[in-house]
Parts: structure tokens; sequence; C-alpha cells
């Protein structure tokens, strides 16, 4: 089945203490991003991928690490999380190939983080 | 910068009715858009997407429109059932850019049995 999955799909942690959420598809997609939501300002990007080892910040990327270091895994990283990254993280992969959904965006399930 | 904006934010029917959601954006070199459902908790599935050199696509009780030159989307979903309650996100992408998706706040949908 094609997906993208996450995990953990919920986390609670401290201040301070590095963490990592995975990311992994298995749809062979060039486009890979990290987004956080959160209410009232509904979901934002935080890094994107074009490819192995290209990456690029998004509108909130302060915080924030990500790699690329095979084309399936899109890891994002926080280093010294603090209570404002709270939030509900996506992970989401794309093909920039042809066919009807070229550039169709796909959803992992979320990964809800509290930081205490 | 582009802008999306859904109104009503929130919108409550009852079972059976048809309706119509919309999406504005300010930017009308778009290379797509696209609709998307999320329930509660849960990820975005993703429910039609337009090109920028089509018009409209269908996928069974769902028809979104596209007119690119006005920075308009609708969403129209037939004869409504109380499992289409979710909140309908539309979200753009831009031309020429590996940029991802624009995201509008959503419309929370509510179908009355």
């Amino acid at each position: 089945e094609a997906q993208v999955t996450q995990n953990p799909r919920y986390l609670i942690t401290v201040t301070g203490k590095k963490l990592t959420v995975t990311c992994s598809q298995n749809m062979n997609h060039e486009y890979m991003s990290w987004y956080r939501q959160d209410p009232g300002l509904g979901l934002r990007q935080i890094y994107y991928s074009m490819n192995v080892e290209v990456t690029d910040k998004g509108d909130v990327p302060e915080g924030y690490k990500v790699s690329r270091k095979e084309k399936r895994n899109f890891p994002l990283i926080l280093e010294s999380p603090s209570p404002n990254q709270t939030s509900l993280y996506f992970c989401a992969s794309s093909s920039r190939t042809g066919g009807r959904s070229y550039n169709e965006q796909f959803f992992g399930p979320g990964t809800r983080l509290t930081v205490l | 910068k582009q802008e999306v904006t859904q109104i009503p934010a929130a919108l409550s029917v009852p079972e059976g009715e048809n309706l119509v959601l919309n999406c504005s954006f300010t930017d009308s070199a778009i290379y797509n858009l696209q609709w998307f459902r999320q329930d509660p908790g849960k990820g975005l599935t993703s429910l039609l997407l337009i090109q920028s050199s089509q018009r409209e696509q269908t996928s069974g009780r769902l028809n979104a429109s596209l007119d690119k030159s006005s920075g308009r989307s609708t969403l129209y979903i037939a004869a409504s059932q109380p499992g289409d309650s979710a909140t309908y996100l539309c979200a753009v992408r831009p031309p020429g850019s590996a940029r991802q998706l624009t995201f509008g706040s959503g419309t929370q949908l509510t179908v009355l049995p």
C-alpha cells in the first residue's frame, strides 16, 4: 500500500531533550516536506526537500533540522525542543514526474508533540 | 506572498443537502490546487487535484472547479452525509518552484443526521 508513515505518533518530552520524528514514503517520491499545524495558524511548512541531499527552509524553520540521506526517508530533528514547538506535525511527499497524480501531495498520519 | 482564504470557517447543514465550499487565493499564478479532508486529530486525505490547465475535477459526489483568473476554487459536495463531516482544506502550489503547498485555514463541515 502506497503510504507515508511517521513515528512516533504521539510524543511527550521536556524542554531541551533532543528528539527525532521519522518519516518514510514507499512511493519513490522526489519531494518531501514537513509541516506543523496549530490552531488559528493552519498548516505551515517547516522544511522541504527536492531530492536526496537537497533541502531548503520553509516558512517556519527555526528550531528544526532535517536530513535527506535516502530518497524514502526525511527525518525531522529538534535539537533542543521548546514549549512553543508543541504542535501537530505532518510529513508529506509528492512526485515531480508525470501522470495523473503529478505533484499530488500525500500526507502522513501526523505526530502530536508536546514539549513540557 | 500567496495567501489562501476559505470562507466560511464553519458550516452546518442537514443531511442530503448539496453544498459548496469556497477557496480563494491572491496570486493567480499557481501550478495546481488540491482539496483535502481532515478528520479530527488525523492526517490529511487528498480529495481532488486540479492542475492549472484544468477547469474541474470530479470524484464520486465531489466536484472541484478552478478559476485561475479570479483566484477561486469551489468544492461541491452532492447529497451530503454525516460521514462527510470533517474539515476541508484547499492548498495551492506555486509554479516553477520546489516549494510545497500554501494552505487555507479550512472549513469545518458538520452534516446533521
